[in-house]
């Protein structure tokens, strides 16, 4: 039983790059998030989706776009990456909305 | 919509003394509260959470919390920590039953370091 996995754990981009971080759970969760941590700034949530198919903004969705075509899974993507978006990114999934939640290990971001 | 507030951003305290992080939330309606710990280079995971019943909840580690409606406080709590408790400790609050407003809501974090 892994959890929560992403991939990949860190990468460089130049700006106007483009990527996609995939986050994977096997503990059949409906609902997945993806959150950027700054320092001093907690974590924000950027997209979540309530079950396959379904993805939602949340406070801090522009500049990304995700994609929720397996319930295992959840994919963020950057179309052209700003240094604004040098982050650490954590995926998290839940059994229930409001209830706990399992997060990954974190994917090290930085735009040059 | 909900709000959390943790007003101490960085906390220093010498090993074995006991500690009290504070958290404040704001919303109308019932909340569910949690504490999660973030050690270096890694991710969250759960320490403690209220989501109805005894008001002072234990976690892990020997960590606990008192959820106070009227003051509208979560703090935790330790009575003695060691040097493995240092790390970043976030507070996060949902609103029960309310569509749009299930999902967690993070405070900015605080910092403890523990002092040999």
């Amino acid at each position: 039983n892994a959890g929560v996995t992403q991939t990949p754990k860190f990468r460089v981009l130049k700006t106007g790059q483009s990527m996609t971080l995939l986050c994977a759970q096997d503990m059949n969760h409906e609902y997945m998030y993806w959150y950027r941590q700054d320092p001093g700034m907690g974590l924000r949530l950027i997209h979540y989706s309530v079950g396959e198919g379904t993805t939602a903004k949340g406070e801090v969705p522009d500049g990304y776009n995700v994609s929720r075509l397996k319930k295992q899974n959840f994919l963020l993507g950057l179309e052209s990456a700003a240094p604004s978006q040098t982050s650490v990114y954590f995926c998290a999934s839940s059994y229930t909305i409001a209830g706990e939640q399992f997060f990954g290990p974190g994917t090290r971001l930085t735009v040059l | 919509a909900q709000s959390v507030t943790q007003l101490d951003s960085q906390v220093p305290v010498f090993e074995e003394a006991p500690v009290e992080l504070r958290c404040n939330y704001s919303s109308s309606v019932s909340v569910y509260l949690f504490w999660y710990v973030q050690y270096p280079n890694q991710g969250l995971q759960l320490l403690l959470k209220y989501l109805s019943g005894s008001t002072l909840v234990k976690g892990i580690n020997g960590f606990e919390a008192e959820f106070n409606k009227s003051q509208t406080s979560f703090h935790l709590r330790k009575p003695s920590v060691h040097i493995s408790d240092t790390a970043e400790y976030f507070c996060a609050v949902s609103e029960s039953g309310v569509f749009g407003n299930e999902k967690l809501t993070f405070g900015t974090g605080t910092r403890l370091t523990i002092i040999p």
